[in-house]
């Protein structure tokens, strides 16, 4: 089974200060792991995503991860936040790459910029 | 490309009737798509998976009876809530995976009111 933890259900960070959003995960098998970002009455947007290849990847919008298996984390920065950034963040895990098989949400993070 | 829309964007119904919800890939074909709900401040929860041309798969404590799911082509599914009631209202989201991105791609979502 596997699961996701997102420590911090909300965030607040001044404008141009560091984004540190956490996420923990559960897996029994390699875990393939994402970020989505989603604005109010809209869809998710996918920020970034690991598919075992780096462990450092980088998404949109000046976004990056970083997986680290010893501790089954995958947080989500960025260096220097926009007032823009301010939505929900959301964090998942699946069994496989290739999108055919179900994401497991995290109960994500609202992340608020304050000017 | 890999666009996903849904239909309707909103919708209010009476207590007792079905509504229907139209998820398209709108440039791909999808062999799954997948519906989640979610209610106010909280995460997406799966409901079930949908393939091309078989029965959808629900997870547990999902009445397939209440949520008809049809996925009857590579481009669209449907999901219908029957007997729709109060406690049924929410926003449903589906994503559609995209087999050249390898990832799923998420519709903007439809806020459904039961009164």
């Amino acid at each position: 089974a596997q699961s996701v933890t997102q420590l911090g259900s909300h965030v607040s960070v001044s404008e141009g200060a560091l984004v540190l959003l956490r996420c923990n995960y559960s897996s029994s098998v390699p875990p393939y792991l994402f970020w989505y970002v989603q604005y109010p009455n809209q869809g998710l947007q996918l920020l970034l995503k690991y598919t075992s290849a780096a462990t450092l990847v980088k998404g949109i919008n000046g976004f990056e991860a970083e997986f680290k298996k010893s501790e089954t984390s995958f947080h989500l920065t960025k260096p220097s936040a926009h007032m823009s950034d301010a939505a929900e963040y959301f964090c998942a895990v699946s069994e496989s790459p290739s999108g055919t098989y179900k994401y497991i949400f995290g109960t994500g993070t609202r992340l608020k910029v304050l000017a | 490309g890999a666009v996903v829309s849904q239909h309707p964007s909103r919708v209010i119904c009476k207590s007792g009737t079905s509504v229907k919800i139209e998820c398209r890939s709108l440039d791909f074909q999808a062999t799954t798509m997948f519906w989640y709900r979610q209610f106010p401040k909280q995460s997406l929860m799966l409901m079930a998976t949908s393939n091309e041309g078989s029965k959808a798969t629900y997870e547990q404590g999902v009445e397939k009876d209440k949520f008809l799911i049809n996925h009857a082509s590579l481009t669209l599914s449907t999901l219908t809530v029957t007997s729709a009631h109060p406690e049924d209202s929410s926003f449903y989201i589906c994503s559609a995976n995209h087999r050249s991105y390898n990832e799923q791609f998420f519709g903007p979502g439809t806020r459904l009111t039961v009164l």
